[in-house]
């Protein structure tokens, strides 16, 4: 089974809607990322938690909110989806200590959210 | 603002043949580097690091290189073999934060 797995791997939606994107992970990582993957951008952080009390804003988290349900589950939604969320959106987790190094992060297989 | 950027979109490579795969950043506070690599419909792998008290890091056929007074590092790949074609991207890390920033990636082709 995988570590790291993202539900649903595809979804449609209309403008308006709202969407949940969800991840789990059985790495017991306490660290936990949302990504969105948009050509010629690369991977662009939009919300990251430490555990399970500790919420961040990463550099695109506008129109977007998460939930922490537990240190396995991280939850991305799109309140109102708007077209230009239409992306790649990937989990990852990573458990490197804060402070001792590099960050290696683990991958979920993304989910492709087009946004009509 | 793109602090780390992949400036060559794509690059293809002969079977057997070294990939050089570049990527400039501009902030000083980067002191980790990652290379990760992606397949299609799949998410992204970590493939090597390197510190910047190092300007060098082998593992396997894949090295990668540091200079930090041009703020430049690179991912050379020897021998190239099919398997490798994916899309690579950098990233770095300021190190005492958990944040990785991404470069935009480049696409790998190695042909028979």
């Amino acid at each position: 089974d995988a570590d790291v797995t993202q539900t649903p791997r595809n979804r449609i939606t209309k403008t308006g809607k709202r969407i949940m994107l969800e991840c789990s992970q059985t790495k017991g990582h306490d660290r936990m990322y949302w990504y969105r993957q948009d050509p010629g951008l690369g991977l662009r952080l939009i919300y990251y938690s430490f555990d399970v009390k500790d919420i961040n804003k990463g550099e695109i988290s506008d129109g977007y909110s998460v939930s922490r349900q537990a240190q396995a589950k991280f939850s991305l939604s799109l309140e109102s989806a708007i077209p230009n969320q239409t992306a790649l959106y990937f989990c990852a987790t990573s458990d490197t200590p804060y402070g001792q190094g590099v960050d290696t992060q683990y991958f979920g297989p993304g989910t492709r959210l087009t946004v009509l | 603002d793109q602090q780390v950027k992949q400036n060559s979109p794509s690059l293809s490579v002969q079977e057997g043949r070294i990939s050089i795969l570049n990527c400039d950043y501009t902030n000083s506070m980067f002191d980790y580097f990652l290379w990760y690599k992606k397949y299609p419909a799949e998410g992204p792998t970590f493939l090597i690091s390197i510190s910047s008290i190092k300007d060098k890091n082998e593992d396997g056929r894949f090295t990668v290189f540091l200079n930090k007074s041009a703020k430049h590092l690179s991912l050379h790949i020897v021998p190239s073999q099919p398997g490798d074609s994916a899309v690579y991207f950098c990233a770095a890390s300021p190190g005492t934060a958990s944040k990785l920033t991404f470069g935009t990636g480049t696409r790998l082709q190695v042909t028979l």
